[in-house]
């Protein structure tokens, strides 16, 4: 069973707006993180944000924020103020940390952002 | 401070031939992965190895697939007998055990099988 979905294949955003891509995810563990990764044409993932299963709190960095909605088993990614570099592909992944050595990622298709000047 | 780095950056090779990649970690790192990316799709798990031991393999590892850390640095993923559904892009991930939330990826080895 799928366990991280991304329902947006591509999206457009213009410069300097705020663009929010949608990342739900399928769970029995209580303990988990989930997490958001860049992928520009180079290929090299980047991590940009992780939010803990425990966490009361919505995690943000710099211009990245999750807003988690745990009841509705969502992670969504807002990116503020788009700039060009931003242009990429972003993936949605979750780790389950019910089995203590398991650190695996479950990676989403991904969302391809174009930030259009 | 290096991060991750995988060599080559591109392999192609005819089916039928067996390919080697290497992936060397971040140097403080004990937690190496290897996971495999499809065009269009998001990375896959393969294998995982803490320290030398290899702690888990995906059913997407098949026999002609091999993966070592002899030393609990760099590591090595065997692809024997390709075939073209083995091309992808490779990508190797490391992590310590200070902070297990991060996963460092390198750039990818990319994989053409003709």
């Amino acid at each position: 069973a799928q366990k991280i979905t991304q329902t947006q294949p591509g999206m457009f955003v213009q410069e300097k707006e705020a663009v929010t891509l949608d990342c739900t995810y399928d769970t029995s563990d209580q303990s988990y993180g989930l997490f958001w990764y860049k992928q520009p044409s180079s290929g090299e993932m980047i991590f940009l944000i992780y939010q803990g299963s425990y966490d009361e709190q919505n995690a943000t960095e710099g211009r990245y924020s999750l807003n988690f909605q745990k009841a509705r088993k969502s992670a969504n990614l807002v990116i503020s103020a788009s700039q060009l570099g931003d242009s990429a592909m972003y993936f949605c992944a979750m780790r389950e940390t019910s089995r203590s050595n398991d650190y695996k990622l479950s990676f989403g298709a991904g969302t391809t952002v174009t930030v259009r000047a | 401070d290096t991060g991750v780095s995988q060599d080559p950056r591109h392999k192609i090779t005819k089916r039928g031939q067996n390919v080697t990649f290497r992936c060397d970690p971040i140097s403080e790192h004990n937690r190496l992965y290897w996971y495999r990316q499809t065009l269009g799709q998001g990375p896959e798990f393969l294998t995982y190895f803490q320290n030398e031991a290899q702690l888990e393999k995906s059913r997407l590892l098949s026999d002609r697939f091999s993966a070592e850390r002899p030393k609990g640095s760099f590591s090595t993923l065997e692809i024997q007998r390709t075939e073209q559904g083995d091309s992808a892009m490779y990508l190797c991930a490391s992590s310590s055990g200070a902070n297990v939330y991060e996963q460092y990826f390198g750039p990818g080895t990319r994989l053409t099988v003709t």
